[in-house]
């Protein structure tokens, strides 16, 4: 199975905060990168796949790059409404598999 | 618009066998896979398994294989997720979510709540 880490697997910012968050598979997935935004008691929502193309109705505050083994998520200026926690996961190959996730709190 | 509604919450006690489901509505349900996610308390997501309504094919995690059972009846677009046998550990919010190689896990259900307790 590929293994997802994700780090930090928590973290403090403000409002208007530029946020970036790593995930790193533990071996090659070319670009079969997905993240997904959770906020508490709410579905998973998906915000980006192919590690850098946007879901429709995703702003374009959130951006995803990498390739191969390393992949962020970064959001230039953070929102309350951002606040919640991340996950990536990887399509390349069966089983798919979720990084732990990233929590993202108010400073 | 497409959307995939789950049954309702589910209170069970251990041995007892159950059986939850998911239904799509506003786009081909033949076409995409459907998967499942579990989240325990307090935890983060995990992959169960993957179904394409088509033809039935399945795909597991090798940590719900033979634990759970996945489903599906394409005549009224639903997909399903069934044990035979609950535990204490099978507590927890199962999703399902559509799913295709090229855009995965794209559209989810609101959800449901198990319950596995004596």
């Amino acid at each position: 199975d590929i293994q997802m880490t994700q780090s930090p697997s928590s973290l403090s910012a403000s409002v208007g905060d530029r946020v970036t968050i790593t995930c790193r598979a533990s071996q090659g997935i070319s670009n079969y990168l997905a993240w997904f935004q959770q906020k508490p008691g709410k579905a998973p929502k998906s915000l980006i796949y192919d590690a850098s193309t946007l879901h429709g109705g995703v702003p374009s505050k959130f951006s995803g790059s990498g390739s191969g083994t390393d992949f962020t998520l970064t959001i230039s200026s953070l929102q309350p409404e951002d606040f919640a926690t991340y996950y990536c996961q990887q399509y390349n190959s069966y089983p798919l598999t979720f990084g732990g996730g990233t929590k993202v709190e108010i400073k | 618009e497409v959307q995939l509604v789950q049954s309702g919450a589910e209170v069970k006690k251990p041995g007892e066998s159950l059986k939850i489901s998911c239904k799509g509505f506003g786009y081909s349900f033949a076409s995409y896979w459907i998967g499942w996610v579990r989240q325990m308390p307090g935890k983060g997501l995990e992959w169960m398994g993957i179904i394409y309504p088509g033809d039935s094919h399945t795909r597991f995690s090798p940590s719900f294989q033979g634990q759970v059972t996945i489903s599906v009846d394409k005549s009224i677009n639903t997909a399903y997720l069934q044990w035979g046998s609950l535990k204490a550990s099978d507590t927890a919010m199962y999703y399902c979510a559509r799913h295709s190689t090229s855009i995965p896990l794209d559209s989810w259900g609101q959800g449901t709540l198990v319950t596995v307790s004596s």
